[in-house]
């Protein structure tokens, strides 16, 4: 199985900053990664797929870039709302797997 | 709009066997895969499988292989989750996921989840 490691695992950060997350894949995943968004008691939500697509609905501060073995999520201006944990997913061989998370409070 | 609604809450012994059900609307039943994710309790997600009620396929994680079994009834709409000889370790969140239908296969619109308890 393909192994996604996260960093950091826990980040605290300010209003209006720059947070930025990394995901590293074991092998290439070419740009088959996605992020999703989850907060307290509630099921997943895809952010990005195909590594930069953001998903419709998604706000403009949240983008995604690489390809084959690192990723980022990038959010441009952290929002209170953004209070939440952060998963990385391969979608390129089965079984997908995804990252162990990385839980981002505000400073 | 896309729905995917699961059942409700349950408790089980260990060794028992447990069915999740996820009710789906708004979208074409059949031309969409459907997956199941777990989360034990603090801990991230762990994909079991996928069924396609399509084309009548289903393929399951390796590590759930000899206990998932994953169904559906295109007349309801809906998919299920059976996972046989429970052991503590299954106490965990339960999401069904629906294929995005994009080449590789991923989430895009998820159930709320279903907590299943093991606990003599």
């Amino acid at each position: 199985d393909i192994q996604m490691t996260q960093s950091p695992s826990s980040l605290s950060a300010s209003i209006r900053e720059r947070v930025t997350i990394t995901c590293r894949a074991s092998e290439n995943v070419r740009t088959n990664l996605q992020w999703y968004q989850q907060k307290p008691g509630k099921a997943p939500k895809l952010l990005i797929y195909d590594a930069s697509t953001s998903q419709s609905g998604v706000p403009s501060r949240f983008s995604g870039g690489g390809s084959g073995t690192d990723f980022t999520l990038t959010i441009s201006s952290l929002q209170p709302e953004d209070v939440a944990t952060y998963y990385c997913q391969q979608s390129y061989s089965t079984p997908q797997t995804f990252g162990q998370g990385t839980k981002l409070e505000i400073k | 709009q896309v729905q995917l609604v699961q059942s409700g809450a349950e408790v089980k012994k260990p060794g028992a066997s447990v069915k999740v059900s996820c009710q789906t609307s708004g979208y074409t039943f059949t031309s969409y895969s459907i997956h199941w994710v777990r989360q034990a309790p603090g801990q991230g997600l762990e994909w079991m499988g996928w069924l396609n009620p399509g084309n009548s396929h289903t393929r399951y994680s390796q590590k759930f292989q000899d206990r998932v079994t994953m169904t559906w009834d295109t007349s309801a709409n809906t998919a299920y989750m059976e996972l046989s000889s429970l052991r503590s370790e299954d106490t965990a969140v339960y999401y069904c996921g629906r294929d995005s239908g994009n080449w590789s296969p991923y989430e895009d619109y998820w159930g709320q989840g279903t907590l299943v308890t093991v606990s003599s």
